[in-house]
């Protein structure tokens, strides 16, 4: 159980344009998901927490007009990283938390912007 | 500030050896802490889940320990396989204080595991 899908798991896309990740709980409903984003060698660093039907609350730093998140359901978010640029070329890794506060983390997506 | 620090920053084992990875926390207050593998290109998977209460809690050849008095945990792997090369991420939760009841992790850089024949 507590499965966390993601897709795509990898994106590569020219400058300019949008990209969508979807985050999915496939067994669970999480009351919470999280979106975060990875650079070679670091950390998960929070972007943003979303509750269903709510809006995302985003980190500082954070630009919420670049990372759009949509929460629709207790089992699906998604993240539009809208203009991208090659500096926004990451690994972005979503959660969903439960109501026990513990967290199960999605496998991952790749983004390269050319 | 709520602080995780991991160490060391990586190590190289021969395979069938044994290994231990330190994590020392600072978070208030504390409820639990947690070990995570994330092996490359792939997302964080659970290993344990320590509250206050427990020393030690195993997950097959992966046993964590937790001394909340010095906030200090380890996670020691025994008889490595090649299969253990990861990095291994301390995360320990606590509130986010601008919102109530909220609460984000803290998450430790990472100890990368490199498990050679």
């Amino acid at each position: 159980g507590a499965v966390v899908s993601q897709h795509p798991s990898w994106v590569i896309c020219k400058s300019g344009t949008s990209v969508k990740i979807e985050c999915r709980s496939l067994d669970f409903q999480a009351t919470t998901m999280f979106w975060y984003r990875q650079f070679p060698k670091q950390s998960l660093m929070l972007m943003a927490t979303s509750n269903e039907g709510s809006k995302a609350t985003y980190e500082q730093g954070v630009e919420k007009d670049k990372f759009l998140i949509n929460h629709a359901s207790l089992t699906l978010s998604t993240l539009t990283v809208t203009s991208a640029h090659p500096e926004d070329s990451s690994f972005y890794i979503c959660s969903a938390g439960t109501y026990n506060n513990e967290q199960f983390f999605g496998p991952g997506t790749r983004l390269t912007v050319l | 500030k709520n602080q995780v620090e991991q160490s060391p920053q990586s190590l190289i084992i021969l395979e069938g050896k044994n290994c231990t990875l330190q994590c020392n926390y600072t978070v208030s207050p504390f409820s639990n802490l947690r070990w995570y593998k994330q092996d490359t290109g792939r997302g964080p998977v659970s290993l344990t889940i320590m509250t206050f209460s427990e020393n030690t809690k195993s997950n097959g050849r992966y046993t964590a320990t937790l001394d909340a008095d010095t906030k200090q945990s380890s996670l020691h792997i025994t008889a490595s396989q090649l299969s253990d090369s990861a990095s291994y991420i301390c995360v320990v939760p606590h509130l986010a204080l601008s919102r109530s009841n909220d609460y984000k992790l803290s998450f430790g850089a990472g100890t990368t595991v490199t498990v050679r024949a």
